[in-house]
């Protein structure tokens, strides 16, 4: 079992849907989570982080259920802009000397908003 | 805003060069890695590093070597280039505390020919 999952899609959804993303882990030890987009043949961009209450950003919603070990992203009225690779991203304390956190990508969830 | 720059944005070397690949960071971020991306396969780890001269070997770091001479430089060598290692190849950053994110730069394509 991969340590992150993402379900790859794509999500094909109209203009003005609202879309969401779920991302498992595996490591219950796991502290922080991440959503970043990634635009095609460009670096991934730091979205959100999600913290234990949920937190909104806009259009986005971020909640996180540690005892299911998941994560989400809501996207509300999406728009054509919104059209991306969404991938989660969770920080573990690595192994080595020193004890580092670790991020743990998922391979990404891919969105195409359609007109 | 954290500017995380690679030095390549292309590159095509021949099987057996040694290659190497630039990042530097302008935030003072103690925490810097390597990423490669592959269709299906998603980022994975090469190397860490937490701070100067620190390293750490990530989940593939075989074919690979780092340095670290200075906190804003952290750099990536393929110590004989093969053709398993055309991919793009990402670094970032981060503060040194556990719930910081990710910075990362804007990707170096590699083909190795």
């Amino acid at each position: 079992r991969k340590e992150v999952e993402q379900d790859p899609g794509p999500f094909n959804v109209p203009e003005g849907a609202t879309v969401a993303f779920n991302c498992t882990y595996s490591n219950s030890a796991s502290q922080s989570f991440f959503w970043y987009r990634q635009d095609c043949r460009k670096e991934p961009k730091l979205l959100m982080s999600v913290y234990s209450s949920g937190n909104e950003d806009g259009r986005f919603t971020a909640q996180l259920n540690r005892a299911s070990q998941y994560i989400s992203l809501l996207i509300r009225d999406s728009k054509l802009s919104d059209s991306a690779t969404y991938l989660c991203a969770v920080n573990t304390r690595g192994g080595g000397t020193s004890g580092t956190y670790k991020y743990i990508f998922g391979t990404g969830t891919r969105l195409k908003v359609l007109a | 805003d954290v500017k995380v720059t690679q030095s390549s944005r292309y590159l095509v070397k021949r099987t057996g060069e040694k290659v190497f690949l630039e990042c530097v960071q302008d935030m003072d971020h103690e925490n810097m890695f390597w990423y490669r991306q592959d269709p299906g396969l998603g980022l994975r780890l090469i190397y860490f590093s937490y701070d100067v001269k620190m390293k750490e070997k990530g989940d593939i770091p075989e074919g690979y070597s780092v340095s670290r001479e200075k906190k804003e430089r952290f750099s990536l060598i393929l110590e004989s280039a093969s053709t398993n290692q055309t991919s793009m190849y990402l670094c970032a950053s981060r503060v040194g505390s556990y719930n910081s994110p990710l910075h990362f730069g804007n990707g170096t394509r590699l083909t190795v020919t």
